[in-house]
């Protein structure tokens, strides 16, 4: 079955950069478009872009270009998403989604299915 | 505070139906379609709804989804108590954004 398994719990200092990885199994990783999504405590979700691992090509919110940089290894099916500059407000439980959409069309942005979450905290 | 407004709560009781809205406008459910996600406490959202109206395989058909306009609704029949969580819808935005509301805490009485 399709299955994301994410890595596990960071604790980062403000200024500090994060990386958190999304191992895909269960279908062809470079067949579909993953994305990244957050989820402050408390709060709703929030998206932050996607990758294409089959062409490396990426989209970005505006609200955090500059900040994300994702990234994959086909080799090992893994997708990555690094944030810098982190901030207080950057604590968030981070889900890496495979898309229902093939790259070879468009992205759908519909999020099925999900990693289980990797929580990342930002403290001094 | 969300481009899609959602209902904070709803509540009924077991065997009941309920809905939840998404209110959005021209720029994103106008003109794109509708998700809805289920977040169960402590775990990842699981997609309930896709294309406004279809359901992903394993998807009992108690859940149901619509769009008119600039809104959707979810709506959820035979309430069980395994079916208390958090709803999100999601759509796409002229801005170039995937979008969530700011999420339905559904509690089964």
């Amino acid at each position: 079955q399709v299955q994301l398994v994410q890595s596990g719990a960071e604790v980062k200092k403000p200024g500090a950069s994060v990386k958190v990885s999304c191992k895909a199994s269960g279908y062809t990783f470079t067949g579909y478009y993953m994305h990244w999504v957050r989820q402050a405590p408390g709060q709703g979700l929030e998206w932050m872009g996607w990758i294409n691992p089959n062409s490396g090509g990426t989209n970005y919110a505006q609200k955090f270009q500059g900040r994300v940089t994702m990234t994959r290894d086909t080799s090992i099916s893994t997708a990555y998403m690094e944030l810098s500059r982190l901030r207080s407000d950057d604590t968030a439980v981070y889900y890496c989604a495979r898309d229902r959409g093939r790259v070879v069309v468009a992205a759908t942005y519909w999020f099925d299915p999900w990693g289980q979450g990797t929580l990342v905290t930002v403290s001094s | 505070q969300s481009v899609l407004t959602q209902p904070p709560s709803v509540s009924a009781a077991p065997g009941q139906k309920v809905t939840i809205s998404c209110s959005g406008s021209s720029s994103n459910i106008g003109n794109n379609y509708v998700s809805w996600y289920q977040q169960l406490p402590g775990t990842a959202p699981k997609l309930l709804i896709y294309e406004n109206n279809k359901r992903p395989s394993g998807i009992p058909d108690r859940f149901s989804g619509s769009k008119s306009g600039t809104s959707a609704t979810l709506g959820i029949t035979g309430l069980q108590t395994g079916d208390e969580a958090d709803y999100y819808c999601g759509t796409w935005d002229s801005s170039l954004s995937a979008l969530f509301g700011g999420g339905t805490k559904l509690t089964v009485l």
